[in-house]
């Protein structure tokens, strides 16, 4: 089965940077979207087709994807992005949804 | 706007069934794919099975396989999990969510709208 691999958790200072990798065998070949879901709360769709976002994403949210590695990035960080983030993709092989296994996003 | 709304969560015994529902509103429910995912407690999302817009393809997961039927009612806007022989690893918070399209079988697929999801407790 496909595997996603994502860091378990993700520091970051306000203001600053943040980028959450997805890794997988040519993952670069598969649409990878990224959802966030803040504590307690239910996911949100934050980036589809690797680098688009959907209405009323802030444009802070963007990403990538090439190779063996997706990645969400994340400008200017503020409190409010702390959630854990999932990257997703439609394995072809099986049909089966995958997800990764999830980053913690901590604003420091 | 889209709201998805779970129920039929709850506390069951290993090997005992239920049956969960997900009622739809805001928009075509009979338009679009539908899937169920489940996050057991502190850990990571698992999707557990997909249904086209028409009920003519489904999937699901390599944990529920066999155990679990997803079906819809297009008439009712409701999205249903059956499941049975549950186990205590079934344990989770279950969400419903729509595809962005109809089939939620494709490259494409991905998950636009969730529900705030229903709890279900597997425990002798």
């Amino acid at each position: 089965s496909y595997v996603l691999t994502q860091p378990t958790s993700v520091s970051v200072a306000p203001g600053q940077t943040a980028r959450i990798t997805c890794g997988a065998n040519q993952i670069g070949s598969n649409s990878v979207h990224w959802y966030q879901q803040k504590t307690g709360q239910a996911p949100v769709l934050v980036i589809f087709y690797d680098s688009d976002r959907p209405s009323g994403i802030p444009e802070r949210f963007s990403g990538s994807n090439s190779g063996n590695t997706a990645t969400l990035t994340i400008s200017r960080v503020e409190a409010g992005d702390e959630a854990d983030y999932y990257c997703q993709v439609w394995d072809s092989s099986t049909d089966h949804v995958v997800f990764g296994g999830g980053t913690k996003l901590t604003v420091l | 706007q889209v709201q998805l709304v779970e129920s039929g969560g709850g506390v069951v015994q290993p090997g005992r069934s239920l049956r969960l529902s997900c009622v739809a509103s805001g928009f075509t429910f009979g338009g679009y794919g539908m899937h169920w995912v489940r996050q057991a407690p502190g850990k990571g999302l698992e999707w557990v099975a997909v249904m086209s817009f028409d009920g003519s393809y489904k999937k699901y997961g390599d944990s529920v396989k066999g155990r679990f039927t997803i079906s819809r009612d297009n008439s009712q806007n409701t999205l249903y999990l059956q499941m049975s022989s549950l186990k205590v690893e079934d344990t989770a918070l279950y969400y419903c969510a729509k595809d962005a399209h109809s089939t939620g079988s494709s490259s494409s697929s991905r998950l636009t709208n969730w529900g705030q999801g229903t709890l279900v407790a597997v425990s002798s």
